[in-house]
C-alpha cells in the first residue's frame, strides 16, 4: 500500500539549514514526490517534484534556498538560510494509478 | 500563468449540499488535470478526487466516492466538486489544485471555507 511517511515537527533556528524528510512506502521507493509549503492562515503552495535520482523542478519564483535529493525510498526537501517566512507546514505529495497521496505533514518551526 | 480562483464561503445544513467552483485562467484547460483537496481544522491535506477534461475520466478517493462528484465546464474553464449527504465532519477548507504534467499538483486555488451545522 502506498504511503507517506512525514516526522510531525521540525525546527531549525533562523539563518541555518533544516531537511525535512518523506519516506515512501515498501516496494514505492521509484516514486517521485512534489513538496508543498503551507504558511500559517495560507493556502498550500508549489515548491518542487522530486525524482527518485534527487533530480528535481521547481515552481515559479522558489527561491535558490529550496532544494531536494533522494536517498532510496526518502525524499527530502532541504531549506538553506532559514527565513522567518519559512515556518508552516510541509506536505509531500505523491500518485498512482486513479490515485493521489498526501503526506501527513512536517510542522516547521524557524528559531 | 494559470490561475486559480474559487467561489466564496458556504454554511450549509448537515444532510444537504455543496457545489465549490475553480474558474481557470491561463493555460491550456482541457489538457490539464484538476484535483480537489480538502483541510479539517487544524488537520493536514486530503485528497478527494481528481478530473482530467481531455481524457473525460475522474477518479475518486475511497473516503468520499459515493458523495463526490467532480465536473468540467470547458466553455467557461470552470470546474466543481459537489460533496452530498454533508455532515459535520465535512467542515473545512476546500482547495482546487491543477497539475499540468498530470501528477503533481503546481497551482492551487485560494480555498473555500464551507461550514456544515445542524
Amino acid at each position: 500500500q502506498l504511503v507517506l511517511t512525514q516526522s510531525p515537527s521540525a525546527s531549525a533556528s533562523l539563518g541555518a539549514s533544516v531537511k525535512l524528510t518523506c519516506i515512501l512506502s515498501s516496494g514505492h521507493s521509484t516514486y517521485a514526490v512534489a513538496w508543498h509549503q503551507q504558511q500559517p492562515g495560507k493556502g498550500p503552495r508549489f515548491l518542487m517534484k522530486l525524482h527518485y535520482d534527487g533530480s528535481h523542478t521547481k515552481g515559479d519564483g522558489i527561491p535558490d534556498r529550496f532544494s531536494g535529493s533522494s536517498s532510496g525510498a526518502e525524499r527530502y526537501l532541504i531549506i538553506s538560510r532559514l527565513h522567518s517566512e519559512d515556518e508552516g507546514d510541509y506536505y509531500c505529495q505523491t500518485w498512482g494509478t486513479g490515485i493521489v497521496l498526501f503526506g501527513g505533514g512536517t510542522k516547521l518551526t524557524v528559531l | 500563468q494559470v490561475q486559480l480562483v474559487q467561489s466564496g464561503t458556504e454554511v450549509k445544513k448537515t444532510g444537504t449540499s455543496v457545489k465549490v467552483s475553480c474558474e481557470t485562467s491561463g493555460g491550456t484547460f482541457s489538457s490539464y488535470t484538476f484535483g480537489w483537496v480538502r483541510q479539517a481544522p487544524g488537520q493536514g491535506l486530503e485528497w478527494m478526487g481528481t478530473i482530467t477534461p481531455i481524457l473525460g475520466t475522474t477518479n475518486y478517493a475511497q473516503n468520499f466516492q459515493d458523495r463526490v462528484t467532480i465536473t468540467a465546464d470547458e466553455s467557461t474553464t470552470t470546474v466543481y466538486m459537489e460533496l452530498s449527504s454533508l455532515r459535520s465532519e465535512d467542515t473545512a477548507i476546500y482547495f482546487c489544485a491543477t497539475s499540468r504534467t498530470r501528477d503533481v499538483f503546481d497551482i492551487w486555488g485560494q480555498g473555500t471555507m464551507v461550514t456544515v451545522s445542524s
